[in-house]
């Protein structure tokens, strides 16, 4: 079975503070596609990466990195001198080949206060 | 390049009314899948479909719930007899190809039930 765990459901830092949105997942499967999407007050999702399970590379994106460990089946996605326009909830998913379904975390509330 | 377009944004029903959700993929994509929301929650699949088929509703309700992808069209999720615990989000995503890597989501229509 599929599973993502978002341990954390609210974190609340005050801006310029670093913060780390914790995923683990779990799978059977040995191709599999993890993901962040970031939800803001809006509604609507906006997508931030996608990682294949054959890359464990971590990547860096302005004030945004992800750290892939398959060692600990985790995706955690940490966000550099936060600030307020990141407040929002934050999902972690994860997708396998064999099915066509995204399998989406809780969610993370991140509150980032001034 | 338009997006996935879904529609109503916002929906307000009344309790026992029906409610029809509209999905248009991205231009090219014949594959979409509908999310559902609930308050507080992370998404959760509902169905997976393509031009007239429904290929996995593993995740659609047993009863008073359907979707249909027509040859010509948007894609539609319907709630017959909606109840309270309807009120959710429900995102639609579309692919090109059967997506367990790449998923592209909708805004998402805000259902609320009175």
């Amino acid at each position: 079975a599929q599973k993502v765990t978002q341990a954390q459901t609210e974190i609340s830092v005050v801006e310029k503070e670093d913060v780390t949105l914790d995923c683990v997942y779990e799978t059977r499967d040995t191709t599999y596609y993890l993901f962040w999407y970031k939800q803001p007050p809006s509604g609507e999702l906006v997508f931030l990466i996608r990682r294949n399970s054959f890359d464990e590379q971590n990547e860096i994106s302005g004030r945004y990195s992800w750290n892939f460990q398959k060692s600990t089946s985790s995706f955690n996605f940490t966000i550099t001198a936060s600030q307020v326009v990141d407040s929002a909830v934050y999902f972690c998913a994860l997708s396998v080949v064999s099915f066509n379904k995204f399998y989406f975390g809780s969610g993370t509330k991140l509150n980032v206060k001034p | 390049n338009a997006g996935v377009m879904q529609n109503p944004r916002h929906l307000v029903r009344r309790r026992g009314q029906e409610a029809r959700l509209r999905c248009s993929p991205m231009k090219g994509h014949s594959h979409v899948y509908w999310y559902r929301q609930l308050p507080e929650e992370g998404l959760k699949f509902m169905v997976y479909l393509q031009k007239e088929n429904i290929i996995d509703e593993s995740g659609m309700p047993k009863e008073r719930f359907s979707a249909e992808f027509p040859k010509e069209g948007p894609s539609i999720l319907r709630i017959q007899q909606v109840v309270r615990g309807d009120s959710a989000a429900y995102f639609c995503a579309s692919s090109g190809t059967g997506g367990s890597y790449e998923q592209y989501f909708g805004p998402g229509t805000r259902l609320t039930v009175t």
